[in-house]
């Protein structure tokens, strides 16, 4: 259980256009994903929470303009790079969190996607 | 700022051997804590959640929680090569939907 398929595993494209990524929970109801940024040898970097029927809540320092994120249902959810530019170039990489209890208390767990690699021309 | 420390390594340990990670926060309110494995050009993939003192194993890991010293920690037992990978320490500070805040890393090397 707790699968999450993200499509598409990898993209070029020129600069100036605009790049989806879906998110998908495969096996579990996802009321929240999450989106990162990694570039390479570096540490995850948060760039947004995504909640089911909300706006999505951007980190500070991401343009929520260029990175447009839409959760239109409880197993998806899209980023969208749009206008994209070089130093957009990254891994991008959802991970999603079904909720569960253990007695009284809740906790969550984030299960990753396979990631996507973007790299703009 | 809620931060999560980790030594970036690389930690280099025989094949076979006890290789032990460490991870240090910042706030006391935190909640849950989580192990992710993450091999070199792949996404990170749970290994471990804790949210209680003590110990908690599963197969050749075990995961240790001090929340009056503000460290958890990872050993893995009998350690194999592919277990080489960069070991993320994240920890969850209030519960429920919330964010986790991911430490740096430590990469971890098994020699044959």
């Amino acid at each position: 259980g707790a699968v999450v398929s993200q499509h598409p595993s990898r993209v070029i494209c020129k600069s100036g256009t605009s790049v989806k990524i879906e998110c998908r929970s495969l096996d579990f109801q996802a009321t929240t994903m999450f989106w990162y940024r990694q570039f390479p040898k570096k540490s995850l970097m948060l760039m947004a929470t995504s909640n089911e029927g909300s706006k999505a809540t951007y980190e500070q320092g991401v343009e929520k303009d260029k990175f447009l994120i839409n959760h239109a249902s409880l197993t998806l959810s899209t980023l969208t790079v749009t206008s994209a530019h070089p130093e957009d170039s990254s891994f991008y990489i959802c991970s999603a969190a079904p909720r569960r209890t253990s007695g009284r208390r809740p906790y969550n767990e984030q299960f990753f996607g396979p990631g996507t690699r973007l790299t703009v021309l | 700022q809620k931060e999560v420390e980790q030594n970036s390594g690389p930690l280099s340990v025989p094949e076979g051997a006890i290789a032990s990670l460490n991870c240090t926060y910042s706030d006391r309110v935190s909640q849950s804590f989580f192990w992710y494995r993450q091999y070199s050009g792949k996404s990170p993939e749970l290994i471990m959640s804790i949210y209680s003192n003590g110990d908690k194993e599963d197969g050749r890991f075990t995961a240790q929680l001090n929340k009056a010293s503000q460290y958890v920690s990872l050993l893995i037992r009998d350690s194999q090569p592919s277990d080489s990978a960069t070991y993320l320490c994240a920890v969850n500070y209030s519960g429920g939907y919330q964010k986790v805040t991911f430490g740096t890393g430590t990469k971890l090397q098994v020699i044959p």
